[in-house]
Formats: structure tokens, sequence, C-alpha cells
């Protein structure tokens, strides 16, 4: 267990629905990032964002949004969605006091767009 | 892209047999990353090595790293069953900032009991 949790597990939904993915990073840790991972395109990051703030930005699309609160969990938000956003969605989590890039990832959120 | 690339893409092995898998990349780093994904499941962090280190071990893990040929080799040596998973790199480039990381595709290790 990384100590990051995800919910929901699994999203069924319908193309142009909008879903919000969440995510709550290991105690203490500040940075929180999202990553797309499907079949044909390995994992992709999406965006960082450390203590609130949104530090780098991926392959992210301008239907999708994130955002990190007071308490530092991470929400992804997913709208218009089309059947090509089915994949699955890892949060992971660093710990900038470590000076290291070594990431803890979360279990995952299997979207399935019908 | 900066995407590492990992080859082979899929490899079979023995139970005890030694499995290697390479990742090459394209410009100057930081340090090399590897993780593990069982199927379906979030990664896990195995062994991280930095631009002015050559070799590390961890348990039956040894990751090489040359720099010169921007490649890096990660062994699993006396392989078991339980070792059946994707394996990527990922890689902190230079003046990526954030310490963002960039993964590979993964090569799928199926060893077989």
């Amino acid at each position: 267990d990384s100590g990051v949790t995800q919910t929901p597990k699994h999203l069924i939904t319908a193309t142009g629905q909008r879903v919000t993915l969440r995510c709550s990073p290991r105690s203490g840790d500040l940075s929180v990032y999202w990553y797309q991972q499907s079949l044909d395109q390995g994992l992709q990051f999406l965006i960082h964002y450390y203590n609130g703030e949104e530090r780098a930005k991926g392959n992210i699309l301008e239907r999708f949004s994130a955002q990190q609160f007071p308490d530092l969990h991470s929400e992804l938000n997913l709208s218009s969605l089309e059947l090509g956003d089915s994949a699955l969605y890892f949060c992971a989590s660093s710990a900038p006091r470590d000076r290291t890039s070594v990431q803890f990832f979360g279990p995952g959120t299997r979207l399935t767009v019908l | 892209s900066q995407q590492g690339e990992e080859d082979p893409q899929a490899l079979s092995i023995q139970e005890g047999e030694n499995a290697t898998m390479n990742c090459s990349y394209k410009t100057s780093i930081n340090n090399l990353q590897w993780y593990r994904q069982n199927s379906g499941r979030g990664l896990v962090h195995l062994i991280l090595i930095r631009s002015n280190e050559r070799e590390k071990h961890s348990g039956r893990l040894r990751v090489t790293l040359d720099t010169s040929k921007k490649s890096s080799s990660l062994l699993i040596t006396a392989s078991r069953a339980a070792d059946t998973a994707s394996y990527f790199c990922a890689i902190e480039y230079s003046g990526a900032g954030s310490y963002q990381l960039t993964f590979g595709k993964g090569t799928k290790l199926s060893v077989i009991p």
C-alpha cells in the first residue's frame, strides 16, 4: 500500500458527460501528479500540483482540469467525455523534502466512456 | 519526444532465469528510475540511479546507467513467477523542473513457472 488513495475505483459513463476523480496523497506529501494510461499511449503525464499551485502541465486536454485543495487532496475533472478518454487515471505523490522525484502511485481509477 | 524507450516490448522467460530490459533516452538527465506495474494496478518504485552513478543493486535487481550511450538496463536475477509485470523506466531530465518524470511505454515481462 503506497498510502495514496484514489476514488472511485471504476467509473462508467456516457459520451458528453463530466466526471470528477479524487486523489489523496501520502501524509505529508505536497506534490500531486496526474497521469493517463491507455493501451496505445503508455503513461502520459497530465498535470502537477505543489501545495495548491499548478507547477507543470503535460498533455492535458482543454476539456480536462485539476485543482489541489488546502488539505492537499486533488481532483481531476474531465468534461465533454469522448470514447477515447477511456483509460486508467493515476495520481502520484512525492515528498520534495526528500529532494528526489520518486513518486508513489495510487491504485488508479478506471474510466470507461460508452 | 523525450519519452524513454524500453526494449524489448515483451519478454517471456522461465522461472529461475535472468531477465534484462533496456531503456534509451535522448538528452541529459538528473536521474533514471525503474517502476513495476502489476496488471491494472498502480506503479511501484523499484530503484533510482543518479546521472553520476554507473551501477546500483537492490536485492535481485541490478541497474546500470551509461550516460555516453544514453541508456540504462534493469537486470532481474533468478526470476520468479511473482516478477510477472510491466516494467517502466522513468526519466527526470535536467532542467525539467518540478521533479517531473517522463515514462516509457514499458516492457511486459512474463515469468513462466
